[in-house]
This record gives structure tokens, C-alpha cells and sequence, in this order.
């Protein structure tokens, strides 16, 4: 059973267009987070969420918007897609009070 | 940006321990040393932490300084899939906290 999952694994879609990225974890944890990796493979923290509530915002820019239905599930929207986003975008979830991250498989996002 | 300094890439032979640096010099008392790995197109993994105590597990072990400013994480009995990206990432303990990465060490088992 697959303790985190994204899907789609790889997405390749025009400039300007809406996408979505979806993250599911069956591990009954409170915290979900997203994170950003880019082609020099650098790994940055984008957001948190800790039971359907925002805790973490990294200067991230407005047209990107998760979306948490409930603790399992934490979706990633971005609005107009522009070149820089291309990255992979990991998800991932730790329990309450715990800093043990459990990462997806990440989702490959090419922006053309 | 991180806080944590590491050799950029090593190579350990198979079969033999794999000992990968970490400085931590400006590390607070209320912050831990985390280790993560990622191996090549997969997502981070959780190794091992520690706040000030050596500590071990299935996976590996961590030797902290007593000053607590450079750490070792150990790879017993290194194998081909540990072939990997670890990460030494300082974290306070409040929990739920961010993990800022930082470049790494490149570890290359070979065989």
C-alpha cells in the first residue's frame, strides 16, 4: 500500500494553462506539505498544512493555491503556468508534533 | 537557506561502511540533526535524527559531537541501492516543521 501518492506522475502542459496535482496519504496524519524541486535539484518547502489549515506559506506567488478537503488530501492549484514552474512537486505528511516526513513519489510538471 | 555544510560527493566501495560528514556549527539548543536520502527520481526518505545522544537504527546510525557541531551519519554495510543524495537538515523541535534542504552529499556505492 502506497503511504503517499500524487498523481498525475508526470504532467506536460502550454503556458498559461490551469493544472492540478493531487496528494493523498493514508499514514492518519494531521500535517501535509508541498514541496518544489527544480532543475539545479534544489528542494524548497511551499506550503504546510496542519488538519485542513494553512501553517506554512513560502513566498509563494498567488497562482498557486493548495486546497486541503480533508487531512488525507492536499491538492495543488496553479493557475496560469509559466515556464519557471516546470519542476518535480513532491508531496508529503508527517503525524501531529512529529518533524519524520513521509514523501510521494513526485510529480513531474513541464511547462512548454 | 540551509544551515548545515556537507562534502558535496563521496564513494564508498560495497559491502564497506559509508561514514558522510555534516557540520552544524551555528546549531541551536532546541534543534535536532535530521537525516533524509534521495535516491534518483524518488522522493526524499526519512533516515535518522538526533539532538545531542548517538543514536541508532535499522537503516543507519548518527554520531553527534559532544559540542553538537558536526554529526556522522553511518551506513554499516553499504549496499548499490544506497546510491543516493543525503541530506543533514537542522530542525527545531516545536514539530511539523519545514525542512529546508540544503545541496547534500552525493554518495556513489561502488561495486
Amino acid at each position: 500500500d502506497t503511504a503517499v501518492s500524487q498523481t498525475p506522475k508526470y504532467l506536460v502542459t502550454q503556458m498559461g494553462n490551469d493544472k492540478s496535482i493531487k496528494c493523498e496519504q493514508n499514514l492518519g496524519h494531521d500535517t501535509m506539505y508541498w514541496y518544489k524541486q527544480d532543475s539545479k535539484k534544489f528542494l524548497k518547502i511551499m506550503f504546510s498544512y496542519n488538519n485542513k489549515e494553512l501553517i506554512i506559506n513560502e513566498t509563494v506567488p498567488n497562482r498557486f493555491s493548495p486546497k486541503s478537503p480533508d487531512k488525507a488530501h492536499l491538492n495543488l492549484h496553479i493557475n496560469s503556468l509559466e515556464l519557471g514552474d516546470s519542476a518535480v512537486y513532491f508531496c508529503a505528511s508527517s503525524r501531529r508534533g512529529g518533524n519524520e516526513q513521509f514523501f510521494g513519489p513526485g510529480t513531474r510538471l513541464t511547462v512548454l | 537557506d540551509a544551515k548545515t555544510t556537507q562534502p558535496p560527493s563521496m564513494d564508498c566501495a560495497e559491502g564497506r561502511a559509508a561514514n558522510l560528514p555534516c557540520n552544524h556549527s551555528t546549531i541551536s539548543g532546541n534543534e535536532y540533526v535530521y537525516w533524509y536520502r534521495q535516491i534518483h527520481s524518488q522522493g526524499p526518505q526519512y533516515i535518522i535524527h538526533g539532538l545531542k545522544n548517538n543514536e541508532t537504527n535499522e537503516m543507519a546510525s548518527l554520531i553527534i559531537t559532544e559540542d553538537r557541531k558536526s554529526s556522522t551519519l553511518i551506513l554499516p554495510h553499504a549496499t548499490l541501492r544506497d546510491t543516493a543524495v543525503y541530506y543533514c537538515i537542522e530542525v527545531s523541535n516545536f514539530g511539523n516543521e519545514k525542512l529546508t534542504f540544503g545541496t547534500g552529499t552525493r554518495l556513489t556505492i561502488i561495486p
